[in-house]
């Protein structure tokens, strides 16, 4: 079964620190593409970084930044210089050929000012 | 383009009655899913469209949930004879193309409620 696991429900960071959010997934494809996904309290899921399995270089969007390791099927998510609009769920997803979605159960973050 | 659109926003319904939602994607987004979404968990596959096509239905869905998407625009969802363990958050997404790394776009869902 294709699963896709957040060990941590919920953590907290100070504003301009860096968190480091887990995410571990099993599958037995080899060719997948990986996402986090950011829903704020009563808004809308948005994409924050994607990841594809066949790129060894790991995915960067400005302060998003993302860990792969394709052997150990890892796929961390690590935000730099925390801001109060970071304070959301995130939700780590996989999505293989044209298959559908599979999401996380999330991580709640909160950003301590 | 005002990004995926859902319909109604909010829903109450008493145990029993049959509820309806309706999810416009984007605009010549070809795919369409439907996922169900609870309180402090993450969203749950419920079944997806390519145009018309049906493609997957989630064995999590019962045959009280039925879903359609005429002429491959939007898409209706519906739930038969509604049950409390129905209350959720309905999470619909759509994106273009066949491509793995294609952006979802979701929309802002609808939440129903049981009673």
């Amino acid at each position: 079964a294709q699963t896709v696991t957040q060990s941590q429900p919920e953590m907290s960071v100070q504003e301009a620190e860096t968190v480091t959010l887990s995410c571990t997934y099993d599958t037995s494809e080899s060719d997948y593409y990986l996402f986090w996904y950011k829903q704020p309290p009563s808004r809308q899921m948005i994409l924050v970084i994607r990841q594809e399995a066949y790129k060894q270089q790991n995915a960067t969007e400005n302060r998003f930044s993302v860990n792969f390791q394709k052997a150990a099927k890892s796929f961390s998510l690590k935000i730099s210089d925390s801001q109060l609009g970071d304070a959301a769920m995130y939700f780590c997803a996989y999505r293989i050929r044209d298959d559908k979605i599979i999401f996380g159960k999330g991580t709640r973050l909160h950003i301590l000012p | 383009d005002t990004g995926v659109s859902q319909d109604p926003r909010h829903k109450i319904t008493k145990r029993g009655q049959n509820v309806t939602f309706r999810c416009d994607p984007i605009s010549e987004h070809n795919r369409l899913y439907w996922y169900r979404q609870t309180l402090g968990q993450g969203p749950e596959f419920l079944t997806y469209f390519q145009n018309e096509a049906q493609l997957e239905k989630s064995r999590l869905l019962s045959d009280r949930f039925s879903a359609e998407r005429p002429k491959g625009s939007f898409s209706t969802l519906e739930i038969q004879r509604t049950e409390q363990g129905d209350s959720a958050m309905y999470l619909c997404a759509s994106s273009l193309g066949l491509m793995m790394n294609t952006e979802a776009f979701f929309g802002q869902g609808t939440r129903l409620t049981v009673v």
